[in-house]
């Protein structure tokens, strides 16, 4: 089945580190990925929609310079946490759909997340 | 306005016990899909079962079953024979519109705990 690959699953950093977190579609090509945050005990809360090729779309209330998301490639999206704090500690979890399977009822393919503590 | 209302933030079945984890919904459009995640402690989201607003009859995956009531905008999640496995968070999500790469809207989910 479709895979997305997420990395790293865990990272522990300094207050004022950038950090980069991968997105990748292993077996199939996704024009469009989307980053979730999520606290914990609580839902999925969308960040931004990666659209291959051109601007990330985000969403009302985050930060386009604190959140910087590429998409440079079909089967990659990146998201960048610049200058993380503490308050951006949070499980981070991307997902994309196949380019090739339009049908409505295919579900987005969720990476593992990435689990992010700002000291 | 909140679009998917999970009104249960934790359940406790008994294993090999059926259970019902309640989703309700809102939109205007004609055309959706339901979808249900169980995301277990680890953090991984795993797609259960999806309903579209369409079909007629109600969506089966196994021991999975989707009671959906499209007059009371109600997706509700049945998990039939319930395993000490099955104990993780369930997530009801809705994508308007029938293309695939429409957003998912999620909601506040349900913690389900089977006991031995």
């Amino acid at each position: 089945g479709a895979v997305v690959s997420q990395h790293p699953s865990w990272v522990i950093c300094k207050s004022g580190t950038s950090v980069k977190i991968e997105c990748r579609s292993l077996d199939f090509q996704a024009t469009t990925m989307f980053w979730y945050r999520q606290f914990p005990k609580q839902s999925l809360m969308l960040m931004a929609t990666s659209n291959e090729g051109s601007k990330a779309t985000y969403e009302q209330g985050v930060e386009k310079d604190k959140f910087l998301i590429n998409h440079a490639s079909l089967t990659l999206s990146t998201l960048t946490v610049t200058s993380a704090h503490p308050e951006d500690s949070s499980f981070y979890i991307c997902s994309a759909r196949d380019l090739d399977r339009t049908l409505s009822n295919q579900p987005q393919h969720f990476g593992d997340g990435t689990r992010l503590s700002i000291l | 306005a909140q679009k998917i209302t999970q009104t249960q933030p934790g359940m406790f079945v008994q294993e090999k016990e059926a259970v019902t984890l309640d989703c309700t919904y809102d939109t205007s459009d004609q055309s959706y899909g339901l979808f249900w995640y169980k995301q277990p402690s680890s953090g991984e989201m795993i797609f259960l079962i999806y309903q579209g607003s369409y079909d007629e009859q109600n969506a089966t995956e196994g021991r999975y079953s989707l009671n959906f009531q499209k007059a009371r905008k109600s997706a509700n999640l049945v998990i039939s024979a319930s395993q000490l496995g099955d104990s993780a968070m369930y997530f009801c999500a809705m994508r308007e519109g029938l293309s695939s790469g429409s957003r998912l809207t999620f909601g506040e989910g349900t913690q389900l705990t089977v006991n031995p």
